[in-house]
């Protein structure tokens, strides 16, 4: 098993600004995945984060928009950049297990 | 690419009901998973399913691979149990990457 801890848990932010979301793995994972989830809406994977490389993006996502860092096998961010009101949305985090998935606390994040 | 549904959107349901959530998806997949998400936004994963069923304490989930669906059943409902409730699946072999259902928000009323 994984326990992921994410952070923040919530917050509020001005438009143009950026956040920058964590999360930590108590064990080493070659694979971390990053998801979104709007308001009404189902999780939409963002990237998936690989240790020692670029992150991968999945259509719509960008880099410039969604900078990844993952220095090591046990932690990465996330940062939402030059933020909108249409940022508004859940962030998560995720690990793959052999036989389930394992998932942060999540980041509600609200853009004013 | 897999599209998964859910059913229904919302339940309302008294304390002590048995509940059944339900959830199809069009592609055939390696496995699916049950997943429960608190007010807060966290998710925790109930159950994975390559087949047949699983039963964890009020909790059952059951799959049939040739009809691609799968139903999530809550025993003896309590008001603990309100949350929203994700159907995901695995969709070939080796991949890691889920494909979510939009959830089903369950209110459990004492």
């Amino acid at each position: 098993s994984a326990v992921i801890s994410q952070k923040p848990s919530r917050d509020i932010c001005q438009r143009g600004t950026s956040l920058t979301i964590q999360c930590q793995v108590d064990s080493q994972v070659t694979m971390m995945f990053w998801y979104r989830q709007q308001p009404g809406q189902s999780l939409t994977l963002i990237a998936t984060a690989n240790q020692g490389s670029e992150a991968t993006y999945e259509s719509g996502f960008v880099i410039d928009k969604f900078p990844i860092s993952r220095p090591n096998l046990t932690f990465s961010t996330l940062t939402v950049s030059n933020m909108s009101p249409e940022d508004s949305s859940i962030y998560l985090c995720s690990v793959p297990g052999n036989t389930e998935a394992f998932f942060g606390q999540g980041t509600r994040l609200t853009v004013v | 690419k897999n599209e998964v549904e859910q059913s229904p959107q919302n339940l309302t349901a008294q304390e002590g009901e048995f509940i059944t959530i339900n959830c199809s998806y069009s592609v055939g997949i390696s496995a699916l998973h049950w997943l429960q998400q608190h007010p807060g936004g966290g998710i925790v994963s109930l159950f994975m399913l390559s087949s047949g069923k699983k039963k964890h304490g009020r909790l059952i989930a059951t799959i049939n691979i040739q009809e691609k669906h799968s139903s999530l059943h809550i025993t003896a409902s309590h008001p603990r149990d309100s949350a929203v409730y994700i159907c995901a699946v695995l969709s070939g072999a080796g991949s890691y990457q889920l494909t979510f259902g939009k959830g089903t928000k369950l209110s459990v009323i004492p």
